[in-house]
């Protein structure tokens, strides 16, 4: 059964730093790209950033990079996010998500972990 | 940047159809892949590839996608389906994932 497991979510204060991490099981980690999509109270889905299977591909949305940067070890089949100069408006569940193929849909997601950012 | 237009509500009584539609410019030339989110729950794929449905997912979720505007149809609503509804593609022009604004369905 493909699990995946978010945490690192927490109470962090505006210019503060969390790393987010992502525990994978139930497949082959290495083959598959991963995404972190956030959501914010009451608010849409926004894709957040991917990396592919073997980190060659790293892409952002605009409203993170150069603050976030998405990393993975396949040895510890495990996804991360390590969030730098964090904003109010990032304040969001983040989701972990397993890409089914390239640039395709995401079949997989975990449960979620709030990330909340305030004074 | 690419831009994914969802109307923000849809009714429908138990037993109707409800069709969600996502808007984009040629969004006919992309692949389009439709989730489901209940209220505290993590989305759920339900069809991918513009039609295609995942294995347990109900023949009653379809999907087309055509010139500027993609649907997904649900056939037979029942009270199960009421939840928020987001259409994704990939934009090769600028290599970032869109969700669409999303769609909340109610069953009436």
């Amino acid at each position: 059964e493909v699990q995946l497991v978010e945490s690192g979510g927490g109470l962090v204060k505006p210019g503060g730093s969390l790393r987010l991490s992502c525990a994978a099981s139930g497949f082959t980690f290495s083959s598959y790209s991963m995404n972190w999509v956030r959501q914010a109270p009451g608010k849409g889905l926004e894709w957040v950033s991917s990396i592919s299977s073997s980190s060659s591909y790293i892409y952002y949305a605009d409203s993170v990079k150069g603050r976030f940067t998405i990393s993975r070890d396949n040895a510890k089949n495990s996804l991360y996010l390590q969030m730098n100069s964090l904003r109010a408006e990032d304040t969001a569940v983040y989701y972990c998500a397993r890409e089914a193929t390239p640039w395709g849909d995401f079949d997989y997601w975990g449960q979620g972990t709030l990330v909340t950012v305030s004074s | 940047s690419y831009v994914l237009t969802q109307p923000p509500s849809v009714s429908v009584a138990p037993g109707q159809t409800a069709r969600i539609t996502c808007g984009g410019n040629n969004i006919g030339s992309k692949s389009v892949h439709w989730y489901q989110q209940k209220p505290g729950q993590a989305p759920v794929l339900v069809v991918y590839d513009d039609s295609d449905r995942p294995s347990g997912i109900p023949e009653r979720f379809s999907g087309s996608n055509s010139g500027n505007t993609a649907t997904l149809t649900i056939s037979r609503v029942e009270a199960g389906d009421e939840a928020d509804y987001y259409c994704q593609v990939w934009d090769s022009s600028s290599d970032r994932y869109v969700f669409g604004t999303g769609t909340k369905v109610t069953v009436l």
